[in-house]
């Protein structure tokens, strides 16, 4: 069975800065999709940022992007230029590339932006 | 374009008590799950719909837990008897196809005295 950890419960970090949260999954599959989702206190969960694992390029979103490991099954988020907006819980999440899957999420990381 | 509805936002119930989620999806949107988020975990997937079918619900407790799509668009999730492990955040998300990117539902927050 696939599985997502994210080792660091809490993470902080001032405006303007850079920041990385990370993640790890296993699995033996060679085809699936990763994801950052981001549930700031609203609990609205919205999609940050989307990665193929088929692509090697790491995927980019505006102050978003991710350093993809393939072997080393790690997908790591950086945030650069922290706003207090980014302050919520970001999950990391894997996808089978298989029909009919769902997400199988991490515990989730807690970010904290200070100014 | 609306997104992903639920209601009610919150709900508090005795244990042994019945209670009911209401979902309705972006429109258009074939696919629909259920997950249970407890405090401090990531979501859980409950139950995954595609369309008016049951695509996944190996981990719906169905003893207690049931879910239906009518039409193939809103969805209902009923908890009959509540327990208070039940309590928790109860998301809807919705996607196009089930390969698509999943859009979720503000939640429902439920608590089990």
């Amino acid at each position: 069975a696939q599985t997502v950890t994210q080792s660091q419960p809490e993470m902080s970090v001032q405006e303007a800065e850079t920041v990385t949260l990370s993640c790890t999954y296993d699995t033996s599959e060679s085809d699936y999709y990763l994801f950052w989702y981001k549930q700031p206190p609203s609990r609205q969960m919205i999609l940050v940022i989307r990665q193929e694992a088929y692509k090697q390029q790491n995927a980019t979103e505006n102050r978003f992007s991710v350093n993809f490991q393939k072997a080393a099954k790690s997908f790591s988020l950086k945030i650069s230029d922290s706003q207090l907006g980014d302050a919520a819980m970001y999950f990391c999440a894997y996808r089978s590339g298989q029909a009919g899957t769902a997400l199988i999420f991490g515990k989730g990381t807690t970010l904290s932006v200070s100014s | 374009e609306a997104g992903v509805a639920q209601s009610p936002r919150y709900k508090i119930i005795e244990k042994r008590q019945s209670v009911a989620f209401w979902c309705n999806p972006i429109s258009g949107h074939a696919t629909l799950y259920w997950y249970q988020q407890i405090l401090g975990q990531g979501p859980k997937l409950l139950i995954q719909f595609q369309n008016n079918g049951v695509v996944d619900d190996s981990q719906l407790p169905k003893d207690r837990f049931s879910a239906e799509r009518l039409k193939g668009v809103d969805s209902t999730l009923k908890i009959q008897p509540a327990k208070l492990e039940d309590s928790a955040v109860y998301l809807c998300a919705s996607s196009k196809d089930y390969m698509e990117t999943q859009y979720f539902g503000p939640g429902t927050r439920l608590l089990v005295l």
